[in-house]
């Protein structure tokens, strides 16, 4: 059963365009969580998506930024137009539905620099 | 707000030595869950160990256990016969139960503590 897998797992960007980070969440798994690693900093929860759903966003910052885990395919983070402060390591992580404590299983993360 | 809280930035152990890392939190739910996670430089998030706040007795895997006090909302972390393999940030993490119909089911996490092992 292969892990979480994301790519890419590096991007860079240029100030002002977009990036796209993709998540393919464990098989079976149908919860998916968007955290932001800033550096020297632990990980910061942006959103909880079940799929054609968003669950969650209360950590999504208000603009520029969106998420999708559509019915088909990979999860999607989308960052419009990006600064330089949206440099950081984006990690995804998928839970299974139900049981009592419902792990986390991280992927890799995408390290995002921007110019 | 929950907030967790990793006051050692860096800690420091001889191999094969015991080292404590520790991590307080700030809530007001009862039922939670508590985790380590390791993070070596490949930047993978492991989990280390994890602890259901309605459970008194500490965790315990392998080398690894901790020491949860829920009533000073403390949960250290020990790490006994430390190896070369064990170097690495280490991130204590919190999540409110499902069963207490929490909100977001996303971890909140501190800011982690660097472990380094001297052989």
């Amino acid at each position: 059963n292969a892990g979480v897998m994301q790519n890419p797992r590096h991007l860079v960007r240029r100030r002002g365009q977009e990036a796209r980070l993709r998540c393919s969440p464990m098989k079976g798994h149908s919860h998916v969580y968007w955290y932001r690693q800033l550096p020297e900093e632990g990980l910061k929860f942006m959103v909880y998506l079940q799929k054609e759903n968003i669950i969650d966003e209360s950590g999504m910052p208000k603009e520029r930024f969106s998420a999708e885990f559509p019915k088909e395919g990979p999860s999607i983070l989308r960052i419009q137009q990006v600064v330089r402060g949206d440099s950081a390591a984006y990690f995804c992580a998928s839970s299974p539905l139900g049981g009592t404590y419902n792990e986390q299983f991280f992927g890799p993360g995408t390290r995002l620099t921007v110019l | 707000a929950q907030t967790v809280t990793q006051s050692q930035p860096e800690m420091s152990v001889q191999e094969a030595e015991t080292v404590t890392l520790s991590c307080t939190y700030d809530t007001s739910e009862s039922d939670y869950y508590l985790f380590w996670y390791k993070q070596p430089p490949s930047r993978q998030m492991i989990l280390v160990i994890r602890q259901e706040a309605y459970k008194q007795q500490n965790a315990t895997e392998n080398r690894f256990s901790v020491n949860f006090q829920k009533a000073a909302k403390s949960f250290s972390l020990k790490i006994s016969d430390s190896q070369l393999g064990d170097a690495a940030m280490y991130f204590c993490a919190y999540r409110v139960s499902l069963l207490s119909g929490g909100g977001a089911d996303g971890l909140t996490f501190g800011k982690g503590t660097h472990l380094i092992i001297q052989p």
